[in-house]
């Protein structure tokens, strides 16, 4: 049990559909991160954001869309999304994104398919 | 251009005896390093860190050795069980760096047969 909680598991959308992953955690971190881990690729990060703020955003298309109502939610707003954006997202949390020594702790991730 | 590489994708080691899983890096201004583990439908779980003013660091069964010069660090898991099977990801940070900015590399697959 990491404390990374993450809804839903699996998603199926269509390329117009409109949907929203949810990441909740339970540490009492300051820092939030979404990455997106696709086929025999490492892991990429997509947002960061610290105390409720985004400070990082690496070159996401803007149909992903991240929202951060206090430090231990994260949302990722999904519209218009394509086949190629199939992926596990995963959410991870950090006691201060600020430290080099700063470890983050992952979710279980959402397996979303884009048909 | 991957900064973080781990060469094999799988690795298979009898129980009991010792795993090694190897990563290598390019880029010299990285100064801590992470280990995590992954099982299917779950996310990558912390396991082993190590800072760039050390060369090794050891807690349980893994020990992660860090050799700067050939910008290489190895994970030993000894000895190995069949829980530890799993995928095993490197990751690196620099000091300096885009806050949060961890890079991973691709993975390696650990089976662990009884």
């Amino acid at each position: 049990e990491t404390g990374v909680t993450q809804t839903p598991r699996h998603l199926v959308m269509g390329m117009t559909n409109k949907k929203s992953l949810k990441c909740e955690q339970h540490l009492g971190h300051n820092a939030m991160y979404w990455y997106k881990q696709s086929a025999k690729k490492p892991l990429e990060l997509m947002f960061v954001y610290s105390l409720e703020e985004r400070v990082e955003n690496n070159s996401v298309p803007s149909r992903f869309s991240p929202e951060c109502p206090n430090s231990s939610h994260l949302f990722l707003h999904l519209h218009t999304l394509q086949p190629e954006d199939s992926a596990l997202y995963l959410c991870a949390s950090s006691q201060d994104s600020g430290h080099t020594t700063d470890t983050q702790y992952f979710g279980p991730g959402t397996r979303l398919t884009v048909l | 251009d991957q900064q973080v590489k781990q060469n094999s994708p799988s690795l298979s080691v009898q129980e009991g005896r010792i795993s090694i899983l190897n990563c290598d890096y390019t880029n010299s201004m990285f100064d801590y390093f992470l280990w995590y583990k992954k099982y299917p439908a779950e996310g990558p779980t912390f396991l082993i860190s190590i800072s760039s003013i050390k060369d090794k660091n050891e807690d349980g069964r893994f020990t992660v050795f860090l050799n700067k010069s050939a910008k290489h660090l190895s994970l030993h898991i000894v000895p190995s069980q069949p829980g530890d099977s799993a995928v095993y990801f490197c990751a690196a940070r620099s000091y300096g760096g885009s806050q949060g900015n961890l890079i991973f590399g691709k993975g390696t697959k650990l089976s662990v047969k009884p």
